[in-house]
């Protein structure tokens, strides 16, 4: 069976620090793969897709950046963390078929002080 | 372009009470639609699907059926408890090709004992 996995769970940076979420997929090949934000009390926020290794599409303009290195690994990442990025992210996947569900990860709640 | 929108919450319920969340979407198409399910603290969780008209889905006793003469996907349990407080969301997936899943804004769901 397919499995995501999200890390860390929890994190607590400062201002201007650099950031590193890491989400790996297991179970299964070429999968799309999604990145989102989520504010307190608040809807879902899609930040980045991939649909295959390399290929990321970015959907608002802002200071983070995805990464897809390998098949079944997705990265977001940032230089420098500012206090409106604090918040809950979460990775997904799907099949490479459209009109699919997408699977979430646990999530990692992301606080900046 | 394609949107889902839900009933605003919180909803809050007795328990044993019977549970209705609207939902409905604009798309061209035919779209594929889902319920997922946020507990505190986790990802979302697929909860059922539905991939064309008429069709019902179900899990954990909840139920919704594709409406496409009223581009409606409204969430429905008989008998809710007290474990079922969480967020609701509803979304859909365009079958136009596309990748992203788009999501309502989400309804919380408080049930007491």
């Amino acid at each position: 069976s397919q499995t995501i996995h999200q890390w860390p769970a929890t994190l607590v940076q400062p201002v201007g620090s650099p950031l590193s979420l890491e989400c790996t997929v297991e179970g299964t090949s070429n999968p799309n793969l999604y990145w989102y934000r989520q504010a307190a009390g608040r809807g879902l926020q899609l930040l980045f897709y991939s649909v295959g290794i390399g290929q990321i599409s970015s959907e608002v303009p802002q200071n983070l950046s995805a990464s897809r290195p390998q098949d079944r690994q997705f990265i977001l990442s940032s230089k420098k963390l500012l206090l409106s990025d604090s918040g809950f992210y979460l990775c997904a996947w799907s099949e490479l078929d459209s009109n699919q569900p997408q699977h979430f990860g646990d999530g990692t709640r992301l606080s900046i002080l | 372009g394609d949107s889902v929108t839900q009933m605003e919450g919180p909803v809050t319920l007795s328990e044993e009470a019977f549970l209705t969340i609207n939902c409905t979407y604009t798309a061209t198409g035919y779209p594929s639609l889902f319920w997922y399910v946020q507990y505190p603290g986790e990802g979302l969780q697929l909860l059922l699907k539905a991939t064309k008209a008429d069709d019902k889905g179900s899990n954990k006793g909840f139920e919704a059926t594709y409406r496409k003469e009223t581009t409606s996907f409204h969430l429905e349990k008989g008998s809710v408890q007290v474990s079922d407080s969480a967020v609701y969301f509803c979304a859909l997936s365009p079958n136009t090709g596309g990748f992203k899943t788009i999501f309502g804004a989400g309804t919380r769901l408080f049930v007491k004992a």
